[in-house]
């Protein structure tokens, strides 16, 4: 069966301090993964996906993210975290279907 | 440029009642998703289309209706709500593949059900 995980339900980072963010996934076939970033009271905004290709994807606002086969992980980066990164993260995998899979959320809160 | 937008964005019902939230996209986008959004369980998919009159269930479809007879509107109808259908729901399209194309989600419908 499809699944995300993402381990840690918040992240405490301080501003100008690398963040990681972390996702796990399971799935039968190629994963085919996303990021998404969610700010207060908005609809999720796309950051970066892996469908194939180099492992370390570039996305928006900085981010970027690494594709590990072998840990089944795609843990979201940055090398230094503002204030303004403070949201709710969530990662996704659709294994090239319609049905998009999340996890249910990492809250990144950076520390001024 | 619109994008797509959801209404009513708050709406307070009572159990038994039927409610529609709304959703219409400006991209002629083929692909709309519902999705509710509830503490610890992330974003779960209700219902999904690939095009305009087809429609598939997602996760968590029980109690809900949609229906596609325009590319542009996807309405999402609850027909007798209940308390546990109290969420915030989120709409999304995507015009690209499914397998490559990013999401673009509206900015939800907060449904509160006494």
């Amino acid at each position: 069966a499809q699944s995300v995980a993402q381990p840690e339900d918040q992240v405490n980072v301080a501003e100008g301090n690398p963040l990681t963010v972390k996702c796990t996934y399971s799935v039968s076939g190629n994963p085919y993964l996303f990021w998404y970033v969610q700010y207060p009271n908005r609809g999720l905004q796309f950051l970066l996906k892996y469908i194939t290709g180099d492992n370390l994807v570039k996305g928006s606002y900085g981010f970027e993210a690494e594709f590990n086969k072998s840990q089944t992980s795609f843990h979201l980066k940055k090398p230094s975290a503002l204030v303004s990164d403070s949201a709710l993260y969530f990662c996704a995998d659709n294994s090239g279907t319609y049905k998009y899979i999340f996890g249910t959320g990492t809250r990144l809160k950076v520390l001024a | 440029d619109a994008g797509i937008t959801q209404s009513p964005r708050y709406k307070i019902t009572e159990t038994g009642r039927q409610v529609t939230l709304m959703c219409h996209q400006t991209w002629s986008h083929s692909y709309m998703f519902w999705y509710r959004q509830d503490l610890g369980h992330g974003l779960r998919l209700i219902y999904y289309s690939a095009a305009a009159d087809i429609t598939d269930k997602g996760e968590v479809p029980d109690g809900y209706v949609v229906s596609r007879s325009k590319t542009e509107n996807f309405p999402l109808t609850l027909e007798s709500a209940t308390r546990s259908q109290t969420s915030v729901y989120f709409c999304a399209s995507t015009g690209g593949g499914p397998y490559t194309g990013e999401l673009f989600f509206g900015e939800g419908s907060r449904l509160t059900v006494l």
